[in-house]
């Protein structure tokens, strides 16, 4: 059965650097999401993407985060520098359309330190 | 605004007894609901979805909800759970192209 893939599972990570989550969408699926879980909160939108642009994206998503499908099969979300608050569990999503059901990976957690 | 609130953070119960998992939401336009299940250390996965026709919606492991638009409720029911149920559920609503999900409940199945 077709699934969402990211990598890394786990990442740690020094307040200020940079992180690069990765995904690998469901193949013929042409929306893309991004959510995160902070510890013990709700599962956040961040954004999504289609047609090679942000779709759509949350107050959260500020300019330190960027998506980028950097080939036919990726789809990552960049973190330019993190902080401790950063920290928590990031979900990619891809759906076959706007409006149909998303299929989420099994998430990567990050921890700031 | 839409928004969605699962009204108990954990539930434990007994095997084979029967749950409920309560949820609410607030939405002026139609709405579309789900249930997302996360199991120990793995990602979301969808249980059941209401878009349109029949109230009534059932996953194949044996979990329904009713989606009653009165009452502006989505309750996950099962009528008897195994250990093997243990895990987060999230209700949520979509609003255009994106899903907002309530707090989710950590469902605790004990033999």
């Amino acid at each position: 059965e077709p699934e969402v893939t990211q990598t890394p599972s786990h990442q740690v990570t020094q307040m200020g650097q940079e992180v690069i989550l990765r995904c690998v969408p469901i193949s013929n699926h042409l929306y893309f999401y991004w959510y995160r879980q902070i510890l013990g909160q709700k599962v956040e939108f961040l954004v999504s993407f289609y047609n090679n642009e942000i779709s759509e994206k949350s107050e959260i998503f500020d300019d330190q985060f960027s998506v980028e499908r950097p080939d036919g099969s990726n789809f990552t979300l960049k973190i330019r520098s993190t902080k401790l608050e950063d920290s928590a569990m990031y979900f990619c999503a891809s759906s076959v359309a706007r409006d149909t059901e998303a299929f989420f990976g099994q998430g990567t957690r990050l921890t700031v330190v | 605004a839409q928004s969605v609130t699962q009204l108990d953070s954990q539930v434990p119960v007994f095997e084979e007894a029967p749950v409920e998992l309560r949820c609410n939401y607030s939405s002026s336009v139609s709405v579309y609901l789900f249930w997302y299940v996360q199991y120990p250390n793995q990602g979301l996965q969808l249980l059941l979805k209401y878009l349109s026709g029949s109230t009534l919606v059932k996953s194949i492991n044996g979990f329904e909800a009713e989606f009653n638009k009165s009452q502006t409720s989505f309750h996950l029911r099962k009528p008897s759970v195994h250990i093997s149920d243990t895990a987060e559920y999230f209700c949520a609503v979509r609003r255009g192209g994106k899903l907002i999900f309530g707090q989710g409940t950590e469902l605790s199945v004990k033999p």
